[in-house]
């Protein structure tokens, strides 16, 4: 069965980096696209991009260029969000979730990890 | 860019009342629309797909309809392990973007 298994909870500093991991198994992980979502306390879900596994090719949300970086291992089915120069507003939950692309183009996420919070603080 | 509306932001219904729920894109998205279900802690899960498509394994009470511009997602009988805040996403292709919108928080009265 497919499985999106995330690195566990990080507390970072202003200013830091953070890396999140998310680990598939159960199908090709170079056949779908994966994505990174986050959810900041209270608040809706963001999205804030996507890499292609098998090109590694992205795609970044405008509000996160710049300071984000997705890559993959496939050697290893793994997918990796890092986002610099982090703030307090960057606390949140980050998620990743698999893309699903129907034949006439329209796309949805079938499949999520558990959830990684990042907690940024001084 | 493509922004999204939901309505109402909020909801309180009984067991067994329907639920509606509506969301509206500022231009049209075809049938380019999800609706997700994310329980307090959880991560969202798929119900609905291009606009209509119940997701294998969803209940039948969840139903969803729309193109264009106007979208309307349906709990025909609500149930107490329905309670959770309802989002919709499109999907745009020129650059890729997925805009969710900003959900609707559903409780038992």
């Amino acid at each position: 069965q497919v499985q999106l298994v995330q690195s566990g909870a990080e507390v970072k500093k202003p200013g830091a980096s953070v890396k999140v991991s998310c680990k598939a198994s159960g199908y090709t992980f170079t056949g779908y696209y994966m994505h990174w979502v986050r959810q900041a306390p209270g608040q809706g879900l963001e999205w804030m991009g996507r890499i292609n596994p098998n090109s590694g090719g992205t795609n970044y949300a405008q509000k996160f260029q710049g300071r984000v970086t997705m890559t993959r291992d496939t050697s290893i089915s793994t997918a990796y969000m890092e986002l610099s120069r982090l703030r307090s507003d960057d606390t949140a939950v980050y998620y990743c979730a698999r893309e699903i692309v129907a034949a006439a183009g329209q796309r949805h996420f079938d499949y999520w990890g558990q959830g990684t919070l990042v907690t940024v603080s001084s | 860019d493509i922004q999204m509306t939901q309505s109402p932001s909020s909801l309180s219904a009984s067991v067994g009342d329907r639920v509606t729920i509506t969301c509206q894109a500022s231009q049209d998205i075809s049938n380019y629309l999800n609706w997700y279900q994310q329980k307090p802690g959880k991560a969202p899960k798929l119900l609905i797909y291009d606009a209509s498509n119940l997701e294998t394994g969803v209940p039948s009470r969840f139903s969803g309809s729309g193109s264009g511009t106007d979208f309307t997602f349906t709990i025909s009988s609500l149930q107490p392990e329905d309670i959770a805040t309802y989002y919709c996403q499109q999907y745009d292709n020129l650059p890729p973007l997925f805009t969710f919108g900003p959900g609707t928080k559903v409780d038992i009265k």
